[in-house]
């Protein structure tokens, strides 16, 4: 079965970087969601879209955006990169708010 | 507020021995339950679930009930191998304004010595 598409899969970048996360959803799902795992810790919830609608809203710094495009897949846009944005990046999908399945994450290293 | 609270790791155990992981929480109304598992280096995968109180959900030999009368959804499995090695995250799902939300326990490390 299709499953959730991130690219790329390992990035690094340096300190004030631009970084761009792309997430492909599972075909037909019609939610995409984003999160942020530091190490050690809980997925934390950034932001989620709906239709290619901003849906919810989480703890995603002023620094990033995100956006839905007409084919759903979406990305996550990062700016003005801190040495606190190192973490693994998670997107999921999921259909008509039933579960969501997760990407296998990109890990971003800002040195 | 909704809560999740998992037991805190590291666990670690003997290949074939019995596993709980303790989860409970608090919510309103009538939540999802999900267990998933991070193996080293990778990414979330779903484990199992459990939509409704009495439901068990199980997967690769690993079982939860939802216990709405004891607000819990433990971890079980009865012989683990080195491969289970792994964070296990307790999550509740539940339906807000139109928005799914997931909220997180904080993980439970596993390993599993030979």
């Amino acid at each position: 079965a299709a499953g959730v598409i991130q690219s790329p899969r390992h990035l690094i970048k340096e300190k004030r970087e631009t970084a761009t996360l792309k997430c492909y959803p599972i075909p037909r799902h019609d939610t995409v969601y984003w999160y942020q795992q530091g190490p050690g810790q809980d997925p934390q919830f950034l932001i989620s879209f709906y239709e290619k609608m901003q849906s919810d809203k989480g703890s995603i710094p002023d620094r990033f955006s995100a956006q839905q495009f007409s084919d759903y897949h979406s990305e996550l846009n990062m700016s003005s990169l801190e040495l606190g944005d190192s973490a693994l990046y998670f997107c999921a999908s999921s259909f008509r708010l039933v579960e969501q399945y997760f990407g296998p994450g990109t890990r971003l290293t800002v040195t | 507020g909704n809560s999740v609270t998992q037991m805190e790791g590291p666990v670690t155990l003997s290949e074939e021995a019995f596993l709980t992981i303790n989860c409970t929480y608090t919510a309103t109304g009538y939540p999802s339950l999900f267990w998933y598992v991070q193996y080293p280096g990778e990414g979330l995968q779903l484990l199992l679930k459990a939509t409704k109180a009495d439901d068990k959900g199980s997967n690769k030999g690993f079982e939860a009930t939802y216990r709405k009368e004891t607000t819990s959804f433990h971890l079980e499995k009865g012989s683990v191998q080195v491969s289970d090695s792994a964070v296990y995250f307790c999550a509740l799902s539940y339906v807000k304004n139109s928005n799914r939300k997931l909220i997180w326990g904080l993980g439970t490390s596993l390993a599993v010595n030979p």
